[in-house]
């Protein structure tokens, strides 16, 4: 399967402050990346959708403005959480596509804890 | 947009008993379904998948069925063991789209 790296692995923060997460697709080109929140006990659900070089597309009630998502380069996708607050805390994954294929492979997560 | 929905939510079995996952969904242009495992603090790790060109997929104890028709698919876990236990995820898509997660299943084998 495809080499999928995501940083940092966990992070506690005081609420109010930033965070940002880097993922890094490490054997293939990620044309899309898709953003998934996990919390305890929950399924994933999708934040958002990039595509390499243009602007994410964000699911219904997630705010564009707090998940800051940036697919610069065909390897890297960073998601900021801007003024984090204790709801934020969750289980972020990224998960790297390459053009149509229907094989997708995760992260290994993100713990974020916002004190 | 689609919906899958999964059931049961818990599942407990006896070690070496077999297990019963099923997940439905709603849209008809997906043609791609995985089973994810996920054990607690880790990503999911696909276990085996099926594509809508065939309707049963085995890999040794899993196995997956696929229903077109009723749009339905369901994992078989057969000869459980104590390391099988985890969170378990359905999920359907159509190529370059995103994935639609079951709610998952939280599978428990008692020694």
């Amino acid at each position: 399967g495809a080499v999928v790296s995501q940083h940092p692995s966990w992070v506690i923060c005081k609420s109010g402050t930033s965070v940002k997460i880097e993922c890094r697709s490490l054997d293939f080109q990620a044309t899309t990346m898709f953003w998934y929140r996990q919390f305890p006990k929950q399924s994933l659900m999708l934040m958002a959708t990039s595509n390499e070089g243009s602007k994410a597309t964000y699911e219904q009630g997630v705010e564009k403005d707090k998940f800051l998502i940036n697919h610069a380069s065909l390897t890297l996708s960073t998601l900021t959480v801007t003024s984090a607050h204790p709801e934020d805390s969750s289980f972020y994954i990224c998960s790297p596509i390459w053009g149509q294929s229907d094989e997708q492979y995760f992260g290994p997560g993100t713990r974020l804890t916002v004190t | 947009g689609e919906n899958v929905e999964q059931h049961p939510s818990t599942l407990s079995v006896q070690e070496g008993d077999s297990a019963v996952i099923k997940c439905t969904y709603s849209d008809s242009a997906s043609n791609y379904f995985p089973w994810y495992k996920q054990e607690l603090g880790k990503r999911p790790q696909l276990i085996i998948d099926i594509r809508s060109n065939v309707g049963e997929k085995k890999d040794q104890r899993i196995a997956v069925t696929l229903n077109k028709t009723a749009k339905h698919f369901s994992l078989h876990i057969t000869e459980t063991q104590p390391e099988d236990s985890a969170v378990y995820f359905c999920a359907a898509s159509h190529p370059g789209n995103q994935f639609y997660f079951g709610t998952g299943t939280s599978l428990t084998v008692i020694p």
